[in-house]
């Protein structure tokens, strides 16, 4: 099945730092999204990208499909972002939603 | 405000008997998903709905079930709950599939957290 990496896998930021997340995916995908985990456990939509760039506030995310990646871009961060990120991705061939391992941030104040 | 819920937030149960979740969306949506999501991992998709088409993943064990009994309900239930299935359960739906791909947002509940002594 599919392989989806994340990098780096464990992040502490300074509140007020930009920071790039980093999804790897190993096949074509039809689906890619973002999803913030805060530390209650909910999971937050961030972004559904499969391909081209997305902007909301202070995030953004950039997939290029054929390379097989995509970036989540946070700038200006707060405490508030804390949490864990993944990304999930549904490959072409019809196998279901795979997340991968996800990042862990952690912004100090 | 439309939303995806879960009841009960947290589930005890002992070793061997049988225990239901619930989902329940206001959503309207056509989709809905149950995720197994153990401690620093990610969430592992267990099965899905698409309307009443249940549709199993390949290493879903036996133990898990699920219901839908109208759009808005789904049920999860562990027939006989191991030490192994101790984790937090999340549902998710989405609006639609197209041309036979899940090509929409997908909208996570609070999720349950199950505990088995």
């Amino acid at each position: 099945g599919i392989q989806v990496e994340q990098s780096p896998p464990d992040l502490i930021l300074q509140e007020g730092a930009n920071s790039t997340l980093r999804c790897n995916f190993s096949d074509s995908v039809n689906n890619l999204q973002w999803f913030h985990q805060n530390p209650w456990g909910q999971l937050i939509n961030l972004f559904y990208i499969p391909s081209g760039t997305k902007q909301n506030g202070r995030l953004s995310a950039t997939t290029v499909a054929t390379e097989r990646y995509s970036l989540l871009y946070i700038s200006s961060s707060q405490t508030t972002d804390s949490g864990v990120y993944f990304c999930a991705v549904e490959p072409n061939y019809g196998q279901n939603f795979v997340f991968g391992p996800g990042t862990r941030l952690s912004v100090l104040p | 405000d439309a939303m995806v819920i879960q009841n009960p937030r947290y589930q005890v149960t002992q070793f061997g008997k049988p225990v239901t979740l619930s989902c329940s969306q206001t959503l309207n949506h056509n989709v809905m998903y149950w995720y197994q999501q153990k401690s620093s991992q990610a969430p592992k998709l267990l099965f899905h709905y698409y309307d009443k088409d249940f549709n199993n993943e390949a290493d879903t064990p036996d133990n898990f079930q699920s219901r839908r009994p109208n759009t808005s309900f789904c049920f999860l239930d562990i027939r006989s709950p191991g030490l192994g299935d101790a984790a937090m359960y999340l549902c998710a739906t989405s609006l639609s599939r197209v041309a036979g791909v899940f090509a929409d947002t997908q909208y996570f509940g609070p999720g349950t957290r199950l505990t088995v002594l």
